[in-house]
């Protein structure tokens, strides 16, 4: 069973442009959630998806951060524009819909943004 | 509002001797506790999950975990630690096994020869 994947694995962009961050999950995962590292510190909650809607976003930062999630599969989160702190490492989880104690966030190996 | 302490964010010891990683662990309520790891150029993976089936938490590779009300800790340990150990350890919290995850900053592992 193929894991989470994410892509790109390393992006680097300047300041005020766009970038676009995409997450797989596992297939049949109805629960898909973005976190963030940034320069070394604690990884940080930004979204939960529920299939197609957003079941919490209580931790994305600003209004330059976009994520959307059509149709219940893949997740994009776009930053527009992006800004220096906005470099880090962007994870994404996926998780079954119906969670059994055995169950977990699995997490994909990550985006590494670089802005300059 | 949670949150979670990993004291040290660096941790060094021989191979062969006991891990130690400390966590403790801020909650009005009985959390799901969980310990990730993150080996180079990987993704987070669960190394065990505490839900309140009993208090000392077995996991992969020979990682376990005590959890402490009394003391709200999670710490992780391992008798006899492996080169192949070498990582970052994330401990952390949720309120509901579906629900955000909040994570400690995070413990490197470094393991001598």
């Amino acid at each position: 069973e193929a894991g989470v994947t994410q892509f790109p694995s390393h992006s680097v962009i300047e300041k005020g442009q766009t970038v676009t961050l995409r997450c797989d999950p596992i297939s049949g995962h109805d629960n898909l959630y973005w976190y963030r590292r940034v320069m070394g510190k604690e990884i940080k909650f930004l979204l939960h998806f529920v299939k197609e809607s957003k079941q919490d976003e209580s931790g994305m930062p600003n209004n330059r951060f976009l994520a959307e999630r059509t149709g219940g599969t893949y997740s994009t989160l776009k930053v527009q524009p992006a800004e220096l702190e906005d470099s880090g490492v962007y994870f994404c989880a996926s998780s079954p819909l119906q969670m059994l104690d055995t169950d977990t966030q699995y997490f994909g190996p990550g985006t590494r943004l670089t802005v300059l | 509002a949670q949150s979670v302490t990993q004291l040290g964010s660096h941790v060094s010891v021989s191979e062969g001797a006991l891990v130690l990683l400390r966590c403790n662990y801020s909650s009005s309520v009985p959390p799901y506790l969980f310990w990730y790891v993150q080996y180079p150029n990987q993704g987070l993976q669960l190394l065990l999950k505490y839900t309140s089936a009993a208090t000392l938490v077995k996991g992969i590779n020979g990682f376990e975990a005590e959890f402490k009300k009394s003391e709200t800790s999670f710490h992780l340990t391992k008798p006899s630690a492996h080169m192949s150990d070498a990582a970052e350890y994330f401990c952390a919290v949720g309120y509901s096994s579906a629900s955000k995850i909040i994570f400690g900053s995070g413990t490197r592992l470094s393991i001598r020869p």
